[in-house]
């Protein structure tokens, strides 16, 4: 079974830009998270969506955006890229109902020159 | 107050020989989970081991186990017969009852083990 995917794996953008992130959860999970690690930190939580509704929100500027399909795919968005805003930026799917399923994918690596 | 404290910024260890990584969780909740992973240099998250707080027994997968001291409100990773690629970031997290399905994570330790 294929695990979580996301896309682009590497990217530059140009400050002011914007970045869209793509992420495929594992098949049959509902639940997928997003967040951003900046190099020498642990990750961050940015979003959550279940069943296509957000149900988490870190502290974030709303810059960043996010949405579920009806496939169970997601997108990051982020607008008016800053520098800081480069980081890996890793998604996440779970089961909800099961409480130790949380796998994360290979990350996108976001650079803002 | 952080909710997760990783405090070795890195570790070695020899290779064959066991290791411990430390961590230390703050909560309230009763309901909660402890997690960690392993991120080697290309970024993914890999998931090791896992340690719900009502679980009586410490986790064990493999080469991993958890040392969980629920009243000491620690769970450190061991990892018996260390081997050269395990060398990597290990980050301990957290999911609270109330965080839905959402991780805290620490600030990691990166583990080197030499041959």
């Amino acid at each position: 079974d294929a695990g979580v995917t996301q896309s682009p794996t590497h990217l530059i953008k140009t400050r002011g830009q914007q970045v869209t992130l793509r992420c495929s959860p594992i098949s049959g999970h509902k639940s997928v998270s997003w967040y951003q690690q900046v190099l020498g930190q642990g990750p961050q939580f940015i979003f959550q969506y279940y069943e296509k509704e957000e149900r988490g929100r870190g502290n974030f500027p709303d810059r960043f955006s996010a949405r579920q399909f009806p496939n169970y795919s997601s997108e990051l968005n982020v607008n008016a890229l800053l520098l800081g805003d480069s980081a890996l930026y890793l998604c996440a799917s779970s089961l909800p109902a099961i409480l130790n399923t949380i796998y994360f994918g290979e990350g996108s690596w976001l650079t803002v020159v | 107050a952080q909710k997760i404290t990783q405090t070795q910024p890195g570790m070695f260890v020899q290779e064959k020989e066991a290791v411990t990584l430390d961590c230390t969780y703050d909560t309230s909740d009763q309901s909660y989970g402890l997690f960690w992973y392993k991120q080697p240099s290309s970024g993914e998250m890999i998931f090791l081991i896992y340690q719900g707080s009502y679980d009586e027994q410490n986790a064990t997968e493999g080469r991993y186990s958890l040392n969980f001291q629920k009243a000491r409100k620690s769970a450190n990773l061991v990892i018996s017969a260390s081997q050269l690629g395990d060398s990597a970031m290990y980050f301990c997290a957290m999911r609270e009852s109330s965080g839905y399905s959402t991780l805290t994570f620490g600030k990691g330790t990166m583990l080197l083990v030499s041959p």
